[in-house]
């Protein structure tokens, strides 16, 4: 099993569907998080979650909801999505320590919103 | 406004070239400083963590530096494979776990 995995790998949804990402890390972390990557533009941090509890949230519209049941598993509920969504969504985890936070990424789920 | 700055923005070497990609930032107090490699199609993969100003890492043909106000990825005698694009990363103290990362520098190295 790698690191950090995520399904799907590729997601192409209408702006009224409702659909999940889904990631899971096998590497013990209590910290996992949700980025967004887009062309041109540096990673943009969406949510922070450390032992299940939400830490950050970078003014993320509603439309995106993230949902941690355990430190292993993490999800990005989305809903009525716009064109300006479609973009790598990346996952990490870390375990935070005295000497830094060292983030593993997963793959990534490409998502196209038409 | 806490930032982090990467230059060039595209590289092109030749196989045996050696370059070196920068990575400039405006912070209010940095805790670390993190470079990663990320191939099209996937995830960032973790290649160094520095610390403090004067610490080296190297691993292969890389080799980071950092100062007080910039980090230098210097690529060795590049070869076709190292072609990614690299970014770089800050953790500020006051911000938790969070990392800002740049925009990255697009390498292509051909033979």
């Amino acid at each position: 099993e790698t690191g950090v995995t995520q399904t799907p790998r590729h997601l192409v949804m209408g702006m009224t569907n409702k659909k999940s990402l889904k990631c899971e890390q096998h590497l013990g972390h209590n910290a996992m998080y949700w980025y967004k990557q887009s062309a041109k533009k540096p990673l943009e941090l969406m949510f922070v979650y450390n032992f299940k509890e939400q830490t950050e949230n970078n003014s993320v519209p509603s439309r995106f909801s993230p949902e941690c049941p355990n430190s292993s598993h993490l999800f990005l509920h989305l809903h009525t999505l716009q064109p300006e969504d479609s973009a790598l969504y990346l996952c990490a985890s870390s375990q935070p320590n005295r000497e830094g936070n060292i983030q593993y990424f997963g793959a990534g789920t490409r998502l196209s919103v038409l | 406004e806490d930032q982090v700055t990467q230059s060039p923005e595209a590289l092109r070497l030749q196989e045996g070239e050696s370059s070196s990609l920068n990575c400039s930032y405006t912070v209010s107090g940095l805790r670390g400083l993190f470079w990663y490699r990320q191939d099209p199609g996937k995830g960032p993969e973790f290649l160094f963590t520095l610390y403090s100003a004067g610490e080296e890492k190297e691993k292969e043909r890389l080799k980071a530096t950092l100062t007080k106000k910039e980090s230098f990825l210097h690529i060795t005698a590049p070869k076709p494979e190292d072609s990614a694009t690299y970014l770089c990363a800050v953790q500020l103290n006051q911000a938790g776990t969070a990392l800002i990362f740049g925009k990255g520098t697009t390498l292509s190295v051909s033979s």
